[in-house]
């Protein structure tokens, strides 16, 4: 597709439900990158692949959290038992690979809107 | 205390104005440097990368001290439609994650 594509766009669930979701990068873009941001914050890094290796995960707040992206292109970001303290925006970014790392454009998804009531 | 930290804001400033935004790391490891904008309830996009040397586009300077590491950004002739939040941002070496600091909100007033 022509940019990273998040879905679903908003997710309700209610306390103790495990949840999936989804980003699809930009085609072609090696670097995968998971944020959450709340309201008048900035993003905070969960983590984040090279190709299908996760190569961090120390954003990661506890173990209910994980992600995948299993072929290297699409990856999952899941939450099980939920809790209300995990609302919140998760945004998905990709970048393309580049041999020096230097001022690689990071671009974002539209970011699913978690709320767990 | 946070990778980045950034003025807290918010700026108000009328239309025409010069607004600068400072922004600093602490990582001294950090190699590559950003300012994102983003609109509200958007996703952010990139505004400018930082070059040692400094760099200007159109309105937009930025500017980089790695001895202080520090990042600053200057709007000159504000106009209504820069009314947003910067997010002033870094990176380590190769494939690293982008850190993001919290951002300063601007509103530019008629």
């Amino acid at each position: 597709g022509a940019g990273v594509s998040q879905s679903p766009r908003y997710k309700v669930t209610k306390r103790g439900q495990d949840v999936a979701l989804r980003c699809d990068p930009i085609s072609g873009h090696v670097s995968l990158y998971w944020y959450r941001q709340a309201l008048g914050q900035g993003p905070e890094f969960l983590t984040y692949f090279n190709y299908e290796a996760q190569q961090d995960k120390s954003g990661l707040p506890n173990d209910r959290f994980s992600a995948e992206r299993p072929e290297g292109s699409i990856s999952t970001l899941t939450i099980q038992r939920t809790e209300q303290r995990d609302s919140a925006m998760y945004r998905c970014a990709s970048s393309l690979s580049d041999r020096t790392g230097l001022n690689t454009e990071a671009f974002f998804g539209q970011g699913t809107r978690l709320t767990v009531v | 205390r946070k990778e980045v930290e950034q003025d807290p804001g918010p700026f108000n400033v009328p239309e025409g104005a010069t607004v600068a935004f400072n922004c600093t790391y602490s990582n001294s490891a950090s190699q590559s440097f950003f300012w994102y904008r983003q609109d509200c309830r958007k996703e952010p996009k990139l505004l400018m990368s930082v070059y040692s040397s400094g760099n200007e586009d159109g309105r937009f300077t930025a500017q980089l001290n790695r001895a202080s590491q520090y990042i600053s950004l200057l709007i000159r002739d504000s106009k209504l439609s820069d009314s947003a939040t910067y997010l002033c941002v870094t990176r380590g070496y190769y494939g690293q994650n982008f850190v993001f600091g919290p951002g300063t909100r601007l509103s530019v007033l008629p």
